[in-house]
């Protein structure tokens, strides 16, 4: 069974930059992945952030962005606001239409 | 603009089963991919699997297979999902999105389905 893993949790100060992760258990995530970064807050539907690695939706913010990092997605926050408090899932394709979400990771801004 | 709008939430007892309806607009229904992605309580989001509206065509997660069917309406552009034997694991809050480029863009609202006896 594949497995995606992202941090559980991750703290970062308002104005200041972090980076997520996301690792899959069959070895490195590759752009052929096609990984998707997805933020959900309490009581909300996800709303998609980033596609195909790095390609942010019209409505993402700038200050979101993603890549590859040694092996990994990567979902990068510079220049961090309260209201970016939220989880995060990454999503990878695996071929034949199976896509496997993240455990997620809760971003809490402090 | 694009909007998913879903059924309300269902109280079904366990062994029941379960349809979910999501209707959209705003957009080409058969042009895209659907996704179905659940969320147990305080859990992370589940891929269940995604139906081609123009064909009908469907993958399901390997979890669900056997348990899972999409379908779809297109004169109504509306795609549904219907889970059997449910289970009180299957409480969950279930999502459509629909897909652009193999991914889900746009989310439904999403609907509480409560199994319990």
């Amino acid at each position: 069974q594949t497995v995606v893993t992202q941090e559980p949790s991750l703290t970062v100060s308002p104005g200041g930059t972090v980076t997520l992760t996301c690792a899959s258990s069959t070895g490195a995530v590759t752009s052929g992945y096609y990984p998707n970064w997805f933020q959900q807050k309490p009581g909300q539907a996800p709303r998609a952030l980033i596609y195909s690695t790095s390609n942010k939706h019209s409505w993402t913010p700038a200050r979101f962005s993603g890549s590859l990092l040694g092996g990994k997605a990567a979902l990068t926050l510079s220049g961090v606001q309260p209201e970016d408090e939220a989880e995060y899932y990454c999503l990878l394709y695996y071929g034949g239409g199976q896509l496997v979400f993240g455990g997620g990771t809760k971003l809490t801004v402090l | 603009q694009v909007q998913l709008v879903q059924s309300g939430a269902e109280v079904k007892k366990p062994g029941a089963s379960v349809k979910v309806s999501c209707k959209t607009s705003g957009y080409t229904f058969t042009g895209y991919y659907m996704h179905w992605v659940r969320q147990a309580p305080g859990q992370g989001l589940e891929w269940m699997g995604r139906i081609n509206p123009n064909s009908g065509g469907t993958d399901y997660a390997q979890k669900f297979q056997g348990r899972v069917t999409m379908t779809r309406d297109t004169s109504i552009s509306t795609a549904y999902m219907e889970l059997s034997r449910l289970r009180s694991d299957d409480t969950a809050v279930y999502y459509c999105a629909r897909d652009n480029g193999g991914m889900p863009d746009y989310w439904g609202q999403g609907t509480l389905v409560t199994v319990s006896s």
